[in-house]
């Protein structure tokens, strides 16, 4: 079955630096990988979606890259700020699995904490 | 506001009772998700709805539990007989023409007593 493993619960930076999550994922290729952040009490917010023939997306401090090879994504947040403290979770598409376009697996999250 | 809503935001309820939730997706969206959603974990795949056909149910969707969208626009998801088990946040998300994008609502917080 597919697993996603995000690397850490939580991470914690100081304001100004770069925040890098991963993402790694097993026993599936995914036509695509997306990036939501979540905040307490609320639902996921759609940041980026990147494909895979897509090595890298950018919008504005955010970043994401995506290894095949590797079977992982990174996510970077640049010249990070408090506002950025949040849950991210990554979410991998079904449709090459078997599933329906927009049937998603998600990661637990990584809680992150940016410090002033 | 114009973004996808559920009701009730929470909800309270005995072991053996029903439960119904309701979603309204985006007005031009035709595609509705479910997904439900434990403490420290990632949401969960239930269901999936092109316009008023229920195209993929999770094994997660136990006999208990039943989602309709009559009419292609609002949907509900019903637990029969809930059980502690079943206490969790249930999220609904809508995506149009650009499936790979799911705008997620504030979701349910279900409590089983």
């Amino acid at each position: 079955s597919q697993k996603i493993e995000q690397n850490s619960e939580a991470l914690n930076i100081q304001e100004g630096k770069t925040a890098t999550l991963t993402c790694n994922y097993t026993n599936y290729s995914p036509a695509y990988l997306q990036w939501y952040r979540q905040d307490p009490g609320r639902g996921p917010v759609f940041l980026l979606l990147i494909r895979e023939n897509e090595k890298e997306k950018r919008k504005e401090r955010l970043k994401v890259t995506f290894d095949t090879t590797l079977k992982q994504s990174l996510f970077h947040i640049t010249a990070s700020q408090p506002a950025d403290s949040a849950t991210y979770l990554c979410a991998l598409d079904m449709s090459n699995y078997g599933g329906s376009q927009g049937n998603l697996i998600f990661g637990k999250g990584t809680k992150l904490s940016v410090k002033p | 506001d114009t973004g996808v809503s559920q009701n009730p935001r929470h909800k309270i309820t005995k072991r053996g009772q029903n439960v119904t939730f309701r979603c309204d997706p985006i007005s031009e969206h035709n595609r509705l998700y479910w997904y439900r959603q434990t403490l420290g974990q990632g949401p969960e795949f239930l269901t999936y709805f092109q316009n008023e056909a229920q195209l993929e149910k999770s094994r997660l969707l136990s006999d208990r539990f039943s989602a309709e969208r009559p009419k292609g626009s609002f949907s509900t998801l019903e637990i029969q007989r809930t059980e502690q088990g079943d206490s969790a946040m249930y999220l609904c998300a809508s995506s149009g023409s650009i499936p790979y994008e799911q705008y997620f609502g504030p979701g349910t917080r279900l409590t089983v007593t």
